[in-house]
């Protein structure tokens, strides 16, 4: 049974750093690319980033560019998503997403996601 | 960019009804790649439909899609209590991938 489980978020202040970790279980996690996904307060998911399994293929929303960094560390079974300059308006809740296989865009599985606050 | 939009916002049914969501694309899916996901609050999304058409595992066979190029369908064909949800279509043929702004699905 595919598990994915996030961790890391909280409250952070406008423009400093936070590092979201994805913990995977239950399937061979270097074999699948994976997302993060968000959804805003009363808005619905929006697609932040994607990175394949091995790490060479990585895109992003245009408004995290330059800002966010994806990352994995398969021998960890985890993704990260490393957040810079954090705006008030990346405040969410953060899903990490598993892709359908090693370099596929579909996601197939989802976690129970955790909260970012941007806040002063 | 695809920007998938979805209609309408807001569907009010009751259990036993058949339900029919509405997806359009700005521009033509390609392969038609194009997935459905429904999402309760202080839920995971869960992975419906694939491909356009095609059913995800263990996905009750109520849940049918169709549709290709620029206009999709998600149909729940007799609602269960269950399956009143938020619902979003999402293009992964192109980066960026893109979910429409979603249907809710109220009683």
């Amino acid at each position: 049974q595919v598990q994915l489980v996030e961790s890391g978020g909280g409250v952070v202040q406008p423009g400093r750093s936070l590092r979201l970790s994805c913990a995977g279980s239950g399937f061979t996690f270097s074999g699948y690319s994976m997302h993060w996904v968000r959804q805003a307060p009363d808005t619905g998911l929006e697609w932040v980033a994607f990175l394949s399994n091995d790490g060479s293929n990585e895109h992003y929303t245009d408004s995290v560019k330059g800002r966010f960094t994806i990352s994995r560390d398969n021998s960890k079974r985890t993704v990260y998503l490393q957040m810079n300059i954090v705006r008030l308006d990346d405040t969410a809740v953060y899903y990490c997403a598993r892709g359908d296989g090693p370099g596929n865009w579909l996601i197939d599985s989802w976690g129970q996601g955790t909260l970012v606050t941007v806040s002063s | 960019e695809i920007v998938l939009t979805q209609s309408p916002g807001t569907l009010s049914l009751s259990p036993g009804e058949r339900a029919t969501l509405s997806c359009r694309a700005s521009q033509s899916v390609a392969r038609n790649y194009l997935a459905w996901y429904q999402h309760k609050p202080g839920q995971a999304p869960r992975f419906l439909i694939y491909g356009a058409s095609n059913r995800a595992t263990d996905i009750p066979d109520r849940f049918s899609g169709s549709g290709s190029g620029t206009d999709f369908t998600l149909t729940i064909s007799r609602l269960e209590p269950e399956d009143f949800a938020v619902y979003y279509c999402q293009q992964y043929a192109s980066s960026p991938i893109s979910f429409g702004q979603g249907t809710r699905l109220e009683i």
